[in-house]
């Protein structure tokens, strides 16, 4: 079936440094693939998105980039702070308008 | 505006016991899904609604599980009887017109 995988699974940082977190899918007709940041006893939120026809965006210390022919999307956060310490999930919406989640990664930013 | 609301946030029961967890959308929306996150994992859809209707319920365990969304606005999931590899976190979420979906905080179940 279709899968997302993700990594690292953990990622630590010195405050000010660049995060890079990588993802793959499987499914080659997704059209969709968005980021989420979940905090300890929270839900899961969306934080940016791409879609299909589109190579990078930007929003701010956040950028995502997508290679449709390797099937690879990556998520970049730049001057990175202390909030930004949380679990990340990468996601891919399916042909079958089904979303998948990738399996998380930690992020630790250290002051 | 109000986000999604699930109650409770809290819940132990032991096992064989019946437990029900509640969802009450951001208004408007007519998409809502149940997800499971098992610890350190990403959601796992378990059943998406548009309107009243389950139009993807194939990860539902239906043996135990059960769902209902009978006015196309709040839902209930139901697990009967609970087992210890329930215990896990059960998010709601829902999306309008540009598909973005929107989590509510979670129902953490431990089954003991």
């Amino acid at each position: 079936g279709e899968n997302v995988e993700q990594h690292p699974s953990t990622l630590s940082v010195q405050e000010g440094d660049s995060a890079v977190i990588k993802c793959t899918y499987s499914d080659s007709a997704s059209n969709y693939f968005p980021w989420y940041k979940q905090e300890l006893g929270k839900g899961p939120q969306l934080i940016i998105d791409i879609r299909s026809n589109v190579g990078e965006k930007k929003d701010q210390r956040i950028a995502v980039t997508l290679n449709k022919t390797a099937k690879h999307f990556s998520l970049h956060i730049t001057e990175t702070q202390p909030e930004d310490s949380a679990v990340y999930f990468c996601a891919a919406r399916t042909s079958y308008d089904k979303v998948i989640f990738g399996p998380g990664t930690s992020l630790s930013v250290i002051p | 505006e109000a986000g999604v609301v699930q109650s409770p946030r809290y819940k132990i029961i032991e096992k064989k016991q019946p437990v029900a967890f509640w969802c009450n959308p951001i208004s408007g929306h007519n998409t809502l899904y149940w997800y499971l996150q098992n610890l350190g994992q990403g959601p796992e859809l378990l059943i998406r609604y548009e309107n009243e209707e389950a139009v993807d319920d194939s990860q539902l365990p239906k043996d135990r599980f059960s769902a209902e969304r009978l006015k196309g606005v709040d839902s209930t999931l139901k697990i009967q009887p609970a087992e210890l590899g329930d215990s896990a976190v059960y998010l709601c979420a829902s999306s309008g017109p540009t598909n973005e979906q929107f989590f509510g905080p979670g129902t953490r179940l431990t089954v003991l």
